[in-house]
């Protein structure tokens, strides 16, 4: 079946250090491929996005993700973490021909001190 | 300012009394959907709206209704809630259906009782 899945349901990372969330993806083409970031009690808004050519792509905030056919994957990262990066982060995909966006189940991600 | 407004944003409601969620963008967007967001679930499609007069379910659609009579408004009905769609619900618009990014309004937080 046709799924996006996002293996972390929490992460914890101290202020300044590194950040990757994990994505997979399990569609016959590579679909169009998202981030997006909630934070508390706000909407979604998007990170950055992957439709072709270059495999690694830069996003808003400091945020980048490597697309890596060969293992289906969508990893978001950030090289120093700042306390504002607490938030709820999904991975969405919209399959090739089709319109829906369907989303990961999230993951929340805690800066701590 | 470039938006996606919905109303209400809180709202408390008895089963099966008809209740109404707008949603209206400023940008112009052809295409415009909802989504319900429930922990551990991320986010799912109710319906979407290629253009004007046209509407499609989502994975989600049983016990939803929606109209799109102009480009921009998209609003969502409930004719009979049920304690089953207590959720948060997104309203999201993009230029067109595939390839851009998705607008989500703030969100609308429902209780059935």
């Amino acid at each position: 079946a046709q799924s996006v899945t996002q293996p972390d349901i929490h992460i914890t990372v101290s202020e300044g250090a590194s950040l990757e969330l994990r994505c997979n993806y399990s569609y016959g083409a590579t679909p169009y491929l998202f981030w997006y970031v909630q934070s508390p009690g706000q909407g979604l808004q998007l990170l950055l996005k992957y439709f072709s050519g270059d495999t690694l792509v830069q996003g808003i905030k400091g945020f980048e993700a490597e697309f890596k056919r060969s293992q289906s994957s969508f990893n978001l990262r950030k090289p120093s973490v700042h306390w504002s990066d607490a938030a709820e982060y999904f991975c969405a995909v919209v399959p090739l021909g089709d319109y829906k966006l369907s989303f990961g189940a999230g993951t929340t991600v805690t800066v701590r001190a | 300012e470039a938006q996606v407004t919905q109303n209400p944003r809180y709202l408390i409601t008895v089963t099966g009394k008809k209740l109404t969620v707008t949603c209206s963008q400023n940008m112009n967007h052809e295409y415009m959907s909802w989504y319900r967001q429930d922990p551990g679930l991320g986010l799912r499609q109710i319906y979407y709206s290629m253009n004007v007069e046209v509407t499609d379910k989502g994975d989600v659609p049983e016990g939803y209704k929606v109209s799109r009579k102009e480009k921009r408004n998209f609003p969502l009905i409930l004719e009979s809630p049920s304690p089953n769609q207590t959720s948060l619900y997104f309203c999201a618009s993009s230029l067109r259906a595939v390839g851009y990014e998705q607008y989500f309004g703030p969100g609308t937080r429902l209780t059935v009782t």
